[in-house]
């Protein structure tokens, strides 16, 4: 959804560096979301917020943070990165509740 | 927690056949949603049923929510190379609609 931009698209980097993944948007949503997907495991829910003063954890938090810079605006960084966080990312947003996320194109991490 | 189970994990079918995949959840649902991903793609909203024993077509997929509100599937007819992907059911994980819960997915594949 070119709505929804994620940067970077890929990112190779060592363990122990800090990182932070980007996502904006232009669909006015007040609801943002970060996912990890990995192999089998379907979309797991990281950090979601509902405006810049609401930030709340997901299922797989740990070794992760986010910041709400505006409404347009949410990112997600690892401050220590290790290889089991290799993933895809997603960042997605929606309108409120019972209503479609979209999704960015994601970003490909991967930790040496 | 909410647990969303998806079967199969993969198919494998020759274009022209069937192809179903379900989900299935240990509580009951106030809705469920699907999402298609294709290969290198970013998860896409297909549809949202809402009502028990729905049932919602697109062209070749017929979606359906099951009388209890705990399962439901998606089947497409007659499949062709373009419904190549992964295809997830998404569920209100808190009966809030405040975030979803992802199914680990079914990956198909259709091959000439």
């Amino acid at each position: 959804d070119a709505d929804v931009t994620q940067t970077p698209r890929n990112r190779i980097t060592k363990t122990g560096k800090r990182i932070m993944l980007e996502c904006s948007q232009t669909k006015g949503h007040d609801r943002m979301y970060w996912y990890r997907q990995d192999p089998g495991l379907g979309l797991r829910l990281i950090y979601y917020s509902f405006d810049v003063k609401d930030i709340n954890k997901g299922e797989i938090s740990d070794g992760y943070s986010v910041s709400r810079q505006a409404q347009a605006k949410f990112s997600l960084s690892l401050e220590s990165a290790i290889p089991n966080q290799t993933a895809l990312y997603f960042c997605a947003t929606t309108e409120g509740s019972n209503q479609p996320q979209h999704f960015g194109d994601g970003t490909r991490l991967s930790i040496l | 927690g909410q647990q969303v189970m998806q079967i199969p994990q993969y198919q494998h079918v020759q274009e022209g056949e069937d192809f179903t995949t379900y989900c299935n959840s240990s509580t009951t649902l106030s809705n469920i949603q699907w999402y298609k991903q294709r290969p290198g793609g970013h998860p896409v909203f297909l549809i949202q049923l809402v009502k028990s024993g729905e049932v919602k077509k697109q062209k070749r997929l017929t979606f359906q929510f099951g009388e209890a509100k705990k399962n439901s599937s998606l089947h497409i007819t007659a499949t062709q190379t373009t419904d190549v992907g992964t295809y997830f059911c998404a569920v209100d994980s808190t009966g809030t609609a405040s975030k979803l819960t992802f199914g680990t997915g079914t990956r198909l594949q259709v091959t000439l």
